[in-house]
């Protein structure tokens, strides 16, 4: 069955320094998307992408993050210089096209700043 | 804008017992309802939607969700727990389409006793 793969499971990293997280969706779904959990917490929306383009994007994913999709099968986040207060889980998920077509989530990267 | 919350942020249930975990929702437009469960140290699988179609729903693993728009609840029952059923249980939204972002509710974690 085919599956959200993401990579590292882990990355720890000193605060300000750049991170990149990177998700493979599956084949072929066009909308992926972006969320995390900080621990204890919900979990919290970041960013939607569709068509090389951000369709959505929430309060949280500010000039610190983007995303990109560098060729056919990777999405990638970037965070650019890292804060403690990123460290968290963070999720990728894609679907497909149709209305009624749910997301298919990712094991998520453990973020930890240090 | 929509939101989810789930009543009790643990629960604990005897082998065999009644599952009940309950979601209520806000939204100015009808909505799209998911519960995922999220296993220790795992992603996020989706458990059942609802797309209104049928207002109660059959997902995996024995699970079932009933859709009330007049109490706008959405909670997930299961007859009889099973030791596997140990977990942290999401409800979720989306508005305007199933694949829209998704809004979640906090989780409850459920304890199965033997």
């Amino acid at each position: 069955e085919p599956e959200v793969t993401q990579t590292p499971s882990h990355q720890v990293t000193q605060m300000g320094q750049e991170v990149i997280l990177r998700c493979v969706p599956i084949s072929n779904h066009l909308y992926f998307y972006w969320y995390r959990q900080i621990l204890g917490q919900k979990v919290e929306f970041l960013v939607s992408f569709y068509n090389n383009e951000i369709s959505e994007k929430s309060e949280i994913f500010d000039d610190q993050f983007s995303v990109e999709r560098p060729d056919g099968s990777n999405f990638t986040l970037k965070i650019r210089s890292t804060k403690l207060e990123d460290s968290a889980m963070y999720f990728c998920a894609s679907r497909g096209t149709g209305s009624g077509n749910e997301q298919f989530f990712g094991p998520g990267t453990r973020l930890t700043v240090l | 804008a929509q939101s989810v919350t789930q009543l009790g942020s643990h629960v604990s249930v005897s082998e065999g017992a009644l599952v009940l975990l309950r979601c209520n929702y806000s939204s100015s437009v009808p909505p799209y309802l998911f519960w995922y469960v999220q296993y220790p140290n795992q992603g996020l699988q989706l458990l059942l939607k609802y797309t209104s179609a049928a207002t109660l729903v059959k997902g995996i693993n024995g699970f079932e969700a009933e859709f009330k728009k007049s109490e706008t609840s959405f909670h997930l029952t299961k007859p009889s727990a099973h030791m596997s059923d140990a977990a942290e249980y999401f409800c979720a939204v989306s508005i305007g389409a199933a694949g829209n972002k998704l809004t979640f509710g906090g989780g409850t974690r459920v304890l199965v006793k033997p």
